[in-house]
Order: structure tokens, then C-alpha cells, then sequence
């Protein structure tokens, strides 16, 4: 079972919002990790948006909209990236990314599409 | 503005070692950590490991026998070696900086396409 686990795909209108899950491996609680979010657009390398904690350590780069937000849902043991607000530039693969047993871990990926 | 540029052959055989370097430019490589990140056609991304610009390094341990990543100060270069490569190993190799917080892969090349065949 992979340490990170994301959907394949997510479609979701211009202007709704968007929850992209990132679950981690059962054993392994998402409590005691930081999780960092990736933006790739075809073609290009993945880009920096967000990490998230909790509520009192987050952190979002520079020019990362504020429609973009982190969170986790403890019951289900996952990550969230919730977009809001979707544009058509919000089209792309996310993933998500953990520091785990001394690797760095990336999930799958979530392809979004804006439609 | 820090800018990383990978270089290397586009093509491998097959039980053949793979070679990429990633100079920096903009900014010195020391003080960070550097990355090779790679992404096979279509699928996702796989962090190969790191190398920090005193020289040690990290390996993800699903590729650790195969991997070498070292640092060259002078240069500004740091540098991935691949070894026994197959053609699962065709990917897009990235090279990237951690930044100052946390595992922020804040600078990022914009790929090296290596293809495994003979």
C-alpha cells in the first residue's frame, strides 16, 4: 500500500470549490506531519503552493491565491488542498508530499479539470 | 533569481549508467540542500535524493543502490549518476532547491527527458 495515496482525477465547475484528499497509509497518522502541496502544469515543473500542519503552523508561498487553502480531516486519516472559487487556470495535477522515515514522499497525483 | 538548468545525455542503454548535472545560477549552491526529482512519462513524481552543499547526501531507499548525487562548490554544479538503468528509468529528471523552511522545493530546472534504449 503506497505511503500516499490521492485520486486520479477530480472534476469540479468554474467557480465551485474543489477538495483534493491526499490519505496516508493506515499506521501512519497525518496528526504528526506536515503536508506540502504541488501545482504541475503540462510541460512545466511542479510548483510550490502550500504546506499545511494545522490551524497555527501553515504556510503559503508567496503569490499562491488565497483560494487555495490547507487542512487535514483526522477521521480519514488525509490532507486536503481545498480550491475555491475555480478558475480555468486551476486546471492541473496536484500532489501532495510528506517527509517520512527519512525520504521525501510524494503521492500519485490528482488530475484536476475545470469544466 | 536563482535559476537551475539540467544537462546531460537525452539517451542511455540499457545496463548503463545515467548522468545529469544541474548548474545553479543567480545564487550559491552552498547553504542549501539540492534535489533530483524525476517524473516517468505520464505518471508521477519520485524524489531520488539529496545532496546538501558540505557533501552528504540522502537516498530514497527504493533507489539507494543505484544512486549517486554529489556537489562541486566550484562549479556551482551538483550532479546525479544513475547506475543499471532499464527502461522503467525513462523519465523527466528534475533537479530543484530545497528552501530555508521545511521541504520546500522552492527553484526547480525544467527537466532533463532521458530515454533508456538501446
Amino acid at each position: 500500500q503506497a505511503v500516499l495515496t490521492q485520486p486520479a482525477s477530480l472534476s469540479a465547475s468554474p467557480g465551485a470549490s474543489a477538495s483534493l484528499t491526499c490519505t496516508l497509509r493506515s499506521g501512519i497518522n497525518v496528526g504528526t506531519y506536515r503536508i506540502y502541496w504541488y501545482q504541475q502544469k503540462p510541460g512545466s515543473p511542479p510548483q510550490y503552493l502550500l504546506n499545511y500542519r494545522s490551524d497555527s503552523d501553515k504556510q503559503q508561498d508567496s503569490g499562491v491565491p488565497s483560494r487555495f487553502s490547507g487542512s487535514k480531516d483526522a477521521s480519514a486519516n488525509a490532507g486536503i488542498l481545498l480550491i475555491s472559487g475555480l478558475q480555468s487556470e486551476d486546471e492541473a495535477d496536484y500532489y501532495c508530499m510528506i517527509w517520512h522515515s527519512s525520504a521525501v514522499v510524494f503521492g500519485g497525483g490528482t488530475k484536476l479539470t475545470v469544466l | 533569481q536563482v535559476q537551475l538548468q539540467e544537462s546531460g545525455p537525452g539517451l542511455v542503454k540499457p545496463s548503463e549508467t545515467l548522468s545529469l548535472t544541474c548548474t545553479v545560477s543567480g545564487g550559491s549552491i552552498s547553504t542549501y540542500y539540492w534535489t533530483w526529482i524525476r517524473q516517468p512519462p505520464g505518471e508521477g513524481l519520485e524524489w531520488l535524493g539529496f545532496v546538501y552543499y558540505t557533501g552528504s547526501t540522502n537516498y530514497n531507499p527504493s533507489l539507494k543502490s543505484r544512486v549517486t548525487i554529489s556537489v562541486d562548490t566550484s562549479k556551482n554544479q551538483f550532479s546525479l549518476k544513475l547506475s543499471s538503468v532499464t527502461a522503467a528509468d525513462t523519465a523527466v529528471y528534475y533537479c530543484a532547491r530545497k528552501g530555508d523552511s521545511g521541504w520546500v522545493f522552492d527553484y526547480w530546472g525544467q527537466g532533463s527527458l532521458v530515454s533508456v534504449s538501446s
